[in-house]
Formats: structure tokens, sequence, C-alpha cells
């Protein structure tokens, strides 16, 4: 069956750091996968899109990588701060009933310690 | 320019009543997407509206619908509400590419409670 595994476990790093957050997927052939930031209470807040022909997309201090083979995207922050303290959700397209719908992680918390 | 709206955002029915929710999308955009969160689900695709028409769907009973109307403002309706249907229910518009492949930008959600 198809499934998309995000780290169910807060990921704990200091200030300063890289947070590499990581999502794994299996019997999906994704052409697009996209991450999203939510912080409690809210809805969440889009921040990369990559699609299946880049092995690497970079904004500002974020940087995805996609790899079609091991099928995992992986999510890091670079010189993290508090603020960057939120849960992470994975996203890619997958077939249902003939059309491609966004099928979204579990979410991985992330929390920046000063 | 204003972000996407959603109004309630709180609601509170009990099982076996019908409501409706709200999403008025960014200015300009004409895609506008569902979506059902829960602890125990997760966040789950429910239908997407484009130009009045829906053009993909989630997998959800037919008591979940929706509708968009020509100002790319859009409803959904579940009827006969479950104690399971609880849940924040986020609405998110896109210019108009489908959810998959643009930008989505998300509203704060209706916070739906069924007792």
């Amino acid at each position: 069956s198809q499934k998309i595994e995000q780290n169910s476990e807060a990921l704990n790093i200091q200030e300063g750091k890289t947070a590499t957050l990581t999502c794994n997927y299996t019997n999906y052939s994704p052409a697009y996968l996209q991450w999203y930031r939510q912080d409690p209470g809210r809805g969440p807040v889009f921040l990369l899109l990559i699609r299946e022909n880049e092995k690497e997309k970079r904004k500002e201090r974020l940087k995805v990588t996609f790899d079609t083979t091991l099928k995992q995207s992986l999510f890091h922050i670079t010189a993290s701060q508090p603020a960057d303290s939120a849960t992470y959700l994975c996203a890619l397209d997958g077939a249902s009933g003939g059309s491609y719908i966004p099928t979204f992680g579990r979410g991985t918390s992330l929390i920046v310690h000063p | 320019k204003a972000g996407v709206t959603q109004t309630p955002r709180y609601l509170i029915k009990t099982r076996g009543q019908q409501v409706t929710l709200s999403c008025s999308p960014i200015s300009g955009h004409r895609s506008v997407s569902w979506y059902q969160q829960t602890p125990g689900q997760g966040l789950q695709f429910l239908f997407e509206y484009f130009s009045e028409t829906q053009r993909n769907k989630g997998n959800f009973p037919g008591r979940f619908s929706g509708r968009q109307f020509s100002n790319s403002r859009s409803e959904m309706n579940v009827s006969t509400l479950e104690l399971g249907d609880s849940a924040l229910y986020l609405c998110a518009s896109s210019l108009g590419g489908t959810a998959s492949t643009d930008t989505q930008y998300f509203g704060p959600g209706t916070r739906l409670t069924v007792l």
C-alpha cells in the first residue's frame, strides 16, 4: 500500500545548527513534492516545491533534496533559530481514482533550543 | 493582499445535523481545495474546485460535498454529521494550478466539534 513516512518523534536541536527532516515514501511515483510548515492552531504555510527532475532546491536558509531512487526527500534548515520551531509536513502528488491529489505525511515536530 | 479567510472559525454541532463551511480565496486565485485534519489521520485532501467545477476528489464519503461560485468563493457541506467528523477543516487557494503542483495558501481553518 502507499505510505508516506516522516519521523514521528520530535527533532530537538540547538540554535545555529542545521536541522534535517526526512520524508520517505513507498508505492508512489510522485512528480512533485512539497514541504509545509504548520504552527499550532494555524493552517500550513507553503515553503518549497520540488519536481522529480530537480535534485535540489534552495530558498534562503532552506534546502530540499528529492531522490526518486531512494524514494526520499530531505529538508534542511541551516542556522536554525527558535522561531523555526514548528511541525513540518511533506506532501506529494499521489494517484487517486485516475487523478493526482496531494497526500500529506503526518509531519515532524522541530524544536530549536536557544 | 488579504489572505484566505474561513468562516466560521469554530462550530459545535450534534450528530445527524449538517454543516456548511465557507472559504474566500485570495483575490485573483481561481483554485480552492479543502482538507480535513485530525490527530488520528493527519491532513487529508477532500476536493478541489476550479472555475466552479470539481477538479479532483479525495477518498471521502458522499456526505462531504462542496461547490464553488463564480467569484471563486467556495463552500463545503457535511451532511448527517458523525462524531468522527470532528476535525479542523482547512481551505487553501492557488492561482490556478492543481493542489499538487501549485503553491497553496491555507486559511486558518474551521474547528468543527460534533457532539
